[in-house]
């Protein structure tokens, strides 16, 4: 069964420093997509970053980038410049093709000013 | 420009009370549907997919039962709430399989 691993439950960063966040996910598959969110306060869901699995160039969306890792099924979205803003959970999310997305549990991301 | 409107924004229920939740989209025709729980701190778990008028796939086992009556509605259902189905119930759609998911601005139901 597929599986998503996000193993940092929180992590905290300075203001305008550069952060990781892990994810790994499991599939035997070689064909689904990859799917960065971010849940601030609001609790509105929001798309920061999206992969596709066969492309092997690794997907930016302004301050946000991802380091797609196929072989070894690694996910990581790096965002640089950390505004205060970017506080949030940040969940890692895979699909195949069946519809079915498999979520991480989630990071809580704090920004110290 | 396509908008989602999920509603109500919070809920408390009796237990053994009925529920609906409705979720509608606007501006776009035969999206993918979900509906979505998430519990306290946690990720989020999917109960119900739909992919067209009538076709309803179940992830998880319970009390819950969803229906699309119409191309752009979801409604989540309940006969009898439990306690355990507290928590935030999010709608959302997307055009196909693999690209982005637009979401409602959730549902809080608390079943005391």
């Amino acid at each position: 069964a597929q599986t998503v691993t996000q193993s940092q439950p929180e992590m905290s960063v300075q203001e305008a420093e550069t952060v990781t966040l892990s994810c790994t996910y499991d599939t035997s598959e070689s064909d689904y997509y990859l799917f960065w969110y971010k849940q601030p306060p609001s609790r509105q869901m929001i798309l920061v970053i999206r992969q596709e699995a066969y492309k092997q160039q690794n997907a930016t969306e302004n301050r946000f980038s991802v380091n797609f890792q196929k072989a070894a099924k690694s996910f990581s979205l790096k965002i640089s410049d950390s505004q205060l803003g970017d506080a949030a959970m940040y969940f890692c999310a895979y699909e195949r093709r069946n519809y079915q997305l498999i979520w991480g549990a989630g990071t809580k991301l704090i920004i110290k000013p | 420009s396509q908008t989602i409107h999920q509603w109500p924004a919070t809920l408390v229920q009796p237990v053994g009370s009925p529920l609906s939740l409705e979720c509608t989209v606007e501006g776009t025709s035969n999206p993918n549907l979900y509906w979505y729980r998430q519990a306290a701190g946690r990720g989020l778990q999917l109960l119900f997919y739909s992919v067209g008028i009538g076709q309803i796939s179940s992830e998880v086992p319970q009390n819950l039962s969803a229906s699309r009556p119409q191309d752009r509605q979801f409604i989540l259902s309940s006969k009898k709430l439990l306690l355990s189905d507290s928590g935030f119930y999010l709608c959302a759609w997307s055009p196909t399989v693999g690209e982005k998911l637009f979401f409602g601005s959730g549902t809080q139901l608390s079943v005391l």
